[in-house]
Order: structure tokens, then sequence, then C-alpha cells
């Protein structure tokens, strides 16, 4: 089956706009996540779900930024107001269940570059 | 808290060599510890996890890693490079009862012929 799909794998927007990214999760998947990878850094956890509701935010970096899921399968991460900062790689990832012993897997990203 | 540092941004190593990536953590509790792959223009691939079973730990591609409480390290080694193993590795951890994993900041390997 096909793995974690993220689209666009690559986004160019003006600072200042809105930009929506997608993330498809493995099938039967309730687990996912998004991390940011900046220029030279680990990925950095932003947000998990865990079916529909957001179990744990507090990655998120500010209130213009916001990710929804909202019937456990397909998630989309929303920034407002983009900032020249916001570039990064932004990472989803997708695990059957929860804990430690899950492994996630990740999908190739979507490449961000706000000019 | 947790986190983790590896030490070397950049490590380079002869084909045939021994591979040793290194990676130190912090955990307040016992901690599951992870080592990913990232080759150009892919994602995050697991390579092995240690969940509080067997000190040393076999992945996949040969590499293994070896969980020292003492030293509070979890390093990465392999015996042999080859050259299909030039990639950037990230150490991460997890704390029981916490979903987020925190990654370190990578060591791109580079092997020479």
């Amino acid at each position: 089956g096909a793995g974690v799909s993220q689209t666009p794998s690559n986004k160019v927007t003006e600072k200042g706009k809105y930009v929506e990214l997608r993330c498809d999760p493995i099938s039967g998947h309730t687990a996912l996540y998004w991390y940011r990878q900046s220029l030279g850094q680990g990925p950095e956890f932003l947000i998990y779900f865990q079916g529909t509701g957001a179990a744990d935010d507090s990655g998120l970096p500010n209130d213009r930024f916001f990710a929804v899921r909202p019937e456990g399968s397909v998630s989309t991460l929303k920034i407002q107001r983009t900032e020249r900062g916001d570039s990064a790689v932004y990472l989803c990832a997708s695990s059957l269940n929860q804990g430690a012993n899950t492994e996630a897997f990740f999908g190739q990203g979507t490449r961000l570059t706000v000019v | 808290a947790q986190s983790v540092t590896q030490l070397g941004s950049h490590v380079s190593v002869s084909e045939g060599a021994l591979v040793l990536l290194r990676c130190n953590y912090s955990s307040s509790v016992p901690p599951y510890l992870f080592w990913y792959v990232q080759y150009p223009n892919q994602g995050l691939q697991l390579l092995l996890k240690y969940t509080s079973a067997a000190t040393l730990v076999k992945g996949i591609n040969g590499f293994e890693a070896e969980f020292k409480k003492s030293e509070t390290s979890f390093h990465l080694t392999k015996p042999s490079a080859h050259m299909s193993d030039a990639a950037e590795y990230f150490c991460a951890v997890r704390s029981f009862g916490n979903e987020k994993l925190t990654f370190g900041t990578g060591t791109r390997l580079t092997i020479i012929p």
C-alpha cells in the first residue's frame, strides 16, 4: 500500500499569504503527527492527532498555525499571514496506534518557501 | 523535559570502515530512543528503536545501537560502511506517556570511496 503522502511537495508563497498543506496518512493509521524541519535542524514537533482530535498541540509556534483532521484521516496544516521565518520543510507522520513502541511513518514533506 | 545531543554535524568515513554516530539523551523518565535516516529528497525512515527490552538493538542495513544508561548514550554503529549509507541520521527520544518525538540536529554521513 501507499505510504504517507504530502501535497504539494513544494510551495512558494508571498509573505502575508495563507497556505494549506495536506497530509494523507497510511490507511487505518489513527495517529497523525506534524513536524517542521528548518534548514540544518532536526524535525520539531508541532501537533499530534489521535483520531479527529488534537491530543497535543503544544508545538504550534503561534496562533497563525492551525491544523485539522475532520474525518480522522486526511489532515491539513493551515498557516495564516505567512512570514519568511515560516520557510521550512513540513513533515507529516502517521502510526497505527499510540504508544512509544509504535513506529511512525513519515512522508517526504512539503518544502514551504515564503518570499 | 527531554532532549538529544548529536555530536558531530558531519562525519566522513572511508568505505569499509567503522561508522560511529554519537547520540546522548536527557530525559527525566525512562526514555524510548530511535535512530532515523533521511536520504536526499526522501522522508525519514526508522533504522532502529530502543524500548526498554535488550540494550543492544539491531536495525536495518546492518546498523546497531547500544543503550547505555550510565552514559546516557545511544550511539549508532555499523562495522563496515557502504557508499549507500551516505545520508543524514537523526537520533530521537520519546518519553513514556508522551507521543511526540524530540529529534537531535542530525549528523550528515559522507562515505569516501
